[in-house]
C-alpha cells in the first residue's frame, strides 16, 4: 500500500509525558499537513509543510507542540508535557506538487492519543 | 474568513431512498468547496470538489453536489442510498493561501436496511 501511513495508530500516555507521532506521506507528495480531530468534530488544521519548510502554523499549535519535516519526506509531530485536552486523533495528509492547490488531500488513518 | 456549517449532525435514511446532506458556506470570495467522507477506521477520502466550473458537481459512488451562490449552499445528494454509504461526511472549504482545508462539524449518515 502506498498511501499515507501514520505511526503509532494508538498511544496511551500519562499527563505530563511527551509523545511523538510519525507520518510518511505518499512518496512524490511535497506538501504535508497535520490536523487534529476530537470526538464529534471535524478535523482542525494544525500545520503545513512544503518540502522541509513549515509554511503555516495554526494558533491551536501551542508551544508544547512542534512539528518537523527534516528532509522533506516523513514528518514528526511532538507534544511535550501532554495534557488531557490533547486527547484526540492526529491526522496527517499529503498532496501532490502543482502550480495551485487542488484541495485533494490524501489522509492517513490517524494516530489516536489518549492522555490519562 | 471562510467557514462551512453543516445543518444536520445526524441523518438517517432507508436503503434505496434519496440522501440529502446540507451545507452552507461563508466566504468573502468565490470559494473552493469539497465533500470528504470518513468511513470507520479509514482515512478521509475526497468525494467531490467544486472549483468555479460547473455548478453541479459529480463525485464518486453516485454522489453529487450543487453550488448555489444565491443560497450560499453546497448540499450533497444521492438518488438511492446504499448500506455502504453509512459514514461521516464533511463539508469543506479551502482557506488561506496554503491549500489548507476548513472542515465542517460533520454529518453522520445512517442507512437502515
Amino acid at each position: 500500500d502506498t498511501g499515507v501511513s501514520q505511526d503509532p495508530r494508538h498511544k496511551i500516555t500519562k499527563r505530563g509525558q511527551n509523545v511523538t507521532f510519525r507520518c510518511d506521506p505518499i512518496s512524490e507528495h511535497n506538501r504535508l499537513y497535520w490536523y487534529r480531530q476530537t470526538l464529534g468534530q471535524g478535523p482542525e488544521f494544525l500545520t503545513y509543510f512544503q518540502n522541509e519548510a513549515q509554511l503555516e502554523k495554526s494558533r491551536l499549535l501551542s508551544d508544547r507542540f512542534s512539528a518537523e519535516r527534516p528532509k522533506g519526506s516523513f514528518s514528526t509531530l511532538e507534544i511535550q508535557r501532554t495534557e488531557q485536552g490533547d486527547s484526540a486523533m492526529y491526522l496527517c495528509a499529503s498532496s501532490s506538487p502543482g502550480t495551485g492547490y487542488s484541495g485533494e488531500l490524501f489522509f492517513g488513518e490517524g494516530s489516536r492519543l489518549t492522555v490519562l | 474568513a471562510q467557514s462551512v456549517t453543516q445543518l444536520d449532525s445526524h441523518v438517517s435514511v432507508s436503503e434505496g431512498t434519496p440522501v440529502l446532506l446540507r451545507c452552507n458556506y461563508s466566504s468573502s470570495y468565490s470559494p473552493s468547496l469539497f465533500w470528504y467522507v470518513q468511513h470507520p477506521n479509514k482515512g478521509l477520502q475526497l468525494l467531490l470538489k467544486y472549483t468555479s466550473a460547473a455548478t453541479l458537481v459529480k463525485g464518486i459512488n453516485g454522489f453529487e453536489a450543487e453550488f448555489k451562490k444565491s443560497e450560499t449552499s453546497f448540499h450533497l445528494t444521492k438518488p438511492s442510498a446504499h448500506m455502504s454509504d453509512a459514514a461521516e461526511y464533511f463539508c469543506v472549504v479551502m482557506g488561506g493561501n496554503t491549500g489548507k482545508l476548513i472542515f465542517g462539524q460533520g454529518t453522520t449518515l445512517q442507512v437502515k436496511p
